[in-house]
């Protein structure tokens, strides 16, 4: 149990362009998702906080209008990264929280950015 | 701001041999604290731990929390080269258990 997907797994995209990002909760109901950004031989990076029918809560630092957030069912969250360039470049990671403290994570997506 | 702290960075070590890993944390309302394994993509679940001095166990994995000291320790026994990874130790806080990470220990197991 508490398996959560995220796809696609790997994006190669241009500069300028957008890339949606998903994360399902597969067999449980999450009405939080979390959203992380790991760069190379560093930790995770929460970059915000996704809840089921509301707006996103996001960290300091992180621009809301460039990470687009939509949580619109217990079971799937999005992130879209708008107008992207090199520097969004990384591992996006989402997790989903299983009862009242776990998180579960997805397997992560590797965004490149030309 | 909050904060968690893991050491050592990195340590070797050879098949068999036993690992104690450290996580410190200074954190505002503390929930949890939970590690993970993270190998080539997302970090797998290891333990949660909301007790304080109570051993938590699974195989040669073992894990408890001071939340006096604010600490906690990762044992890993009889270690195998497929223990080899970044092991995370994160804390959760405040009402949404969002969780700060620490930096990783990076552990190698060789033959």
């Amino acid at each position: 149990g508490a398996v959560v997907s995220q796809h696609p797994s790997r994006v190669i995209c241009k500069s300028g362009t957008s890339v949606k990002i998903e994360c399902r909760s597969l067999d449980f109901q999450a009405t939080t998702m979390f959203w992380y950004r790991q760069f190379p031989k560093q930790s995770l990076m929460l970059m915000a906080t996704s809840n089921e029918g509301s707006k996103a809560t996001y960290e300091q630092g992180v621009e809301k209008d460039k990470f687009l957030i939509n949580h619109a069912s217990l079971t799937l969250s999005t992130l879209t990264v708008t107008s992207a360039h090199p520097e969004d470049s990384s591992f996006y990671i989402c997790s989903a929280r299983y009862g009242k403290e776990t998180q579960y994570f997805g397997p992560g997506t590797r965004l490149l950015v030309l | 701001e909050d904060k968690v702290v893991q050491s050592p960075l990195s340590l070797v070590v050879h098949e068999g041999d036993t690992v104690t890993l450290n996580c410190s944390y200074e954190v505002t309302n503390f929930r949890s604290l939970l590690w993970y394994k993270q190998e080539k993509k997302a970090p797998t679940f290891l333990f949660m731990l909301t007790s304080s001095g109570i051993e938590k166990k699974s195989g040669r994995l073992s894990s408890i929390l001071d939340k006096k000291e604010l600490f906690s320790i990762l044992n890993i026994t009889a270690t195998q080269t497929g223990d080899s990874a970044v092991y995370l130790c994160a804390v959760g806080t405040g009402t949404a258990s969002k969780l700060t990470f620490g930096t990783g220990t990076r552990l190698q197991v060789t033959l």
